[in-house]
């Protein structure tokens, strides 16, 4: 079973819409969450970061994060085409040597259509 | 305040050889990773640095090794290169220690091709 799991996608949504990226992961003592935005032939970015239950807002996005389901979303609100890249979810889990390493999901492709 | 810069940006080698990647990371930053990218897929973690010693390693064999030096930059060397480790290859930098919870700064990355 793959640590960190994300839809590859691609999801398509009109201007305007709002986007919805999800995440599962399989270490239950994971404590740190992040969401990185990745345009095509660029580096990932950090978008968010959360770390208690519940939802956290940035401008027109928002985490969720559901310890007891081990699933982390991004929601992302009046989707805009500059929106267009793929996000990767990244989940800090546990390494044998006592460090928490921040491991990556495949990504989801969002695909903004005016 | 400067941010995490690797070179070179794109490099080609042959099957056999060997090669190295450098990274400088962000200022104050005291950890560094490494991680590959191949296309399609999520970056998959190499090893990170935490004041010189590493602290964690992925799977991945022994021919891939790297430095931290004491101004917090960092080498990553892969010997006997073979075609699948053509990929993007990140160095990402953080700020609090041994567990990255503030997230990373990454690189603009090395695009590495083996023929």
């Amino acid at each position: 079973q793959k640590e960190v799991e994300q839809n590859s996608g691609p999801l398509s949504v009109p201007e305007g819409a709002i986007a919805s990226l999800n995440c599962t992961y399989s270490d239950r003592g994971s404590q740190s969450f992040f969401w990185y935005r990745q345009y095509s032939g660029k580096s990932p970015e950090l978008i968010m970061s959360i770390y208690s239950n519940g939802d956290k807002e940035d401008g027109r996005f928002t985490a969720q994060l559901n310890k007891a389901s081990q699933y982390v979303s991004l929601l992302i609100r009046d989707s805009q085409p500059s929106d267009s890249a793929t996000y990767l979810c990244a989940v800090n889990i546990y390494e044998r040597r006592g460090s928490y390493i921040p491991t990556f999901g495949r990504g989801t492709s969002l695909i903004v259509h005016p | 305040e400067t941010g995490v810069t690797q070179s070179p940006t794109h490099l080609i080698k042959t099957r056999g050889q060997q090669v190295t990647l450098r990274c400088s990371s962000q200022s104050g930053h005291n950890t560094v990773s490494w991680y590959q990218q191949a296309l399609g897929q999520g970056p998959q973690f190499i090893f990170q640095y935490y004041r010189e010693e590493e602290n964690g390693r992925g799977n991945f064999p022994p021919r891939f090794s790297g430095l931290q030096f004491p101004n917090y930059s960092s080498e990553l060397n892969v010997n006997a290169l073979e075609l699948d480790d053509s990929a993007l290859y990140l160095c990402a930098s953080s700020l609090r220690g041994r567990e990255v919870i503030d997230g990373y700064t990454f690189g603009s990355g090395t695009r590495l091709t083996v023929v």
